[in-house]
């Protein structure tokens, strides 16, 4: 596609239960990036893909989270037994690095998650 | 480990005035530093990117940025403030693999008529 795609765009789940963030990337990109952004802060890393594999989870605060991206190209972000304080913009963003730096990263619209 | 400090959550200037949005950074490494603009409803879209060559480093829209190591700085300037420029600023430094942003806290530029 033209830019990466997030959906839904909203979502409002209750406390306690499982949601599922979807992001499609640009069409060849290789690398794919997780942020969450809670209200009134900058967006935090979460996750890094090279192609299928989680180069770099280190952003994952605890293990109700977990992403996979199984074909290399769109990745889902799945939380688990959520909690208000999950509440926040969760942000997709992709690049054509592979590993060599320098390349720009394409941000998407992002999901506003509130847990309610 | 790196950071990023943005002062000023909220600035507001006149139309036509000088803009100067500031970042420090702390970072162990040389930095590769950038910022990026997020209009209401839409994406993180880069300005500019500073990676080691020319300190004084030009964007999109008529934004520049200077790298001053001994000030550990990378403030956005612009020398002409436009209604469309009203959004809201992140500056962030990166790995050097640029696989990972620390993002600042953000500014909120209004610009008043």
């Amino acid at each position: 596609g033209a830019g990466v795609s997030q959906t839904p765009s909203n979502k409002v789940t209750e406390k306690g239960k499982y949601v599922e963030l979807r992001c499609d990337p640009i069409s060849g990109h290789t690398a794919l990036y997780w942020y969450r952004q809670s209200l009134g802060q900058g967006p935090e890393f979460l996750i890094y893909f090279q192609g299928t594999g989680a180069a770099d989870d280190s952003g994952l605060p605890n293990d109700r989270f977990f992403a996979v991206r199984p074909e290399g190209s769109v990745s889902t972000l799945k939380i688990q037994r959520t909690e208000r304080g999950d509440s926040a913009v969760y942000l997709c963003a992709s690049s054509s690095d592979r590993g060599q730096g320098n390349t720009e990263a394409f941000f998407g619209q992002g999901t506003r998650l509130t847990v309610v | 480990a790196q950071s990023v400090t943005q002062l000023g959550s909220h600035v507001s200037v006149s139309e036509g005035a000088l803009v100067l949005l500031r970042c420090n950074y702390s970072s162990s490494v040389p930095p590769y530093l950038f910022w990026y603009v997020q209009y209401p409803n839409q994406g993180l879209q880069l300005l500019l990117k500073y990676t080691s060559a020319a300190t004084l480093v030009k964007g999109i829209n008529g934004f520049e940025a200077e790298f001053k190591k001994s000030e550990t700085s990378f403030h956005l300037t612009k020398p002409s403030a436009h209604m469309s420029d009203a959004a809201e600023y992140f500056c962030a430094v990166s790995d050097l693999n640029f696989n990972k942003f620390y993002f600042g806290s953000g500014t909120k530029l209004n610009v008043k008529p």
